[in-house]
């Protein structure tokens, strides 16, 4: 069983919304990650978070605003997406980004549709 | 940058030991290899991770050759419930390249009765 957990598990929200996504992790993992999967697709990075900043931002548009309050939670705002944005949104944690051998361990993800 | 290839699928039959195998030919002194289990619609589920030889844990065995330009993970005696997508990651993590956390295509694993 994971120990990220995503909320909500579902999400159906119109273009005009605003609307976010919750993870959260008690493991004491330093480095969060958000990945967007589409289907028969692998997951692609979006953004990573190190110690609370963000690290790296894979070129995400706008509309979508990352966020980590602190080193437990990461959430992920969402506003005036589009039809295309429908996907599953993975979050996954790391020990940190650091060391070598660093596993990721995901959430079971949030299933978004946009309408 | 290690990128990695995998066949896209594979079918097996129940009872069966499943050898999947993953090449990156770029593979760096400081890159590790992991293997993540994907069921329809949930997240990636860690299998086994190495850096070299021989890794065994409960469920997967993990073989990397000693130029560890490819690595096979292998199932032993696969059920119905193994069928899933395997992907091959390999990266230090210890680098600010977002390339090295991405995912190759996976490989399709069919488990039949």
């Amino acid at each position: 069983d994971t120990e990220v957990t995503q909320t909500p598990k579902h999400l159906v929200m119109g273009m005009t919304n605003k609307k976010s996504l919750k993870c959260e992790q008690h493991m004491g993992h330093r480095a969060m990650y958000w990945y967007k999967q589409k289907a028969k697709k692998p997951p692609e990075l979006m953004f990573v978070y190190s110690y609370e900043k963000l690290s790296i931002n894979e070129s995400v548009p706008s509309r979508f605003s990352p966020e980590c309050p602190n080193s437990s939670l990461l959430n992920l705002h969402l506003h005036a997406l589009q039809p295309e944005d429908s996907a599953l949104y993975l979050c996954a944690s790391s020990q940190d980004r650091l060391h070598s051998g660093n596993t990721i361990y995901f959430g079971e993800g949030s299933w978004l549709t946009v309408v | 940058l290690a990128k990695t290839t995998q066949p896209i699928s594979m079918d097996s039959y129940e009872g069966q030991e499943v050898n999947i195998t993953c090449s990156h030919n770029n593979i760096a002194t400081n890159d590790y290899i992991t293997w993540y289990q994907q069921f329809p619609s949930q997240g990636p589920r860690f299998i086994i991770q190495g850096y070299k030889t021989k890794v065994t844990n409960e469920v997967a065995s993990l073989f990397i050759p000693a130029d560890r330009k490819s690595s096979t993970l292998s199932l032993p005696r696969v059920s119905l419930s193994d069928t899933a997508v395997y992907y091959c990651l390999v990266a230090p993590f210890s680098s600010g390249s977002a390339r090295q956390l991405t995912f190759g295509s996976g490989t399709q694993l069919t488990v039949l009765p």
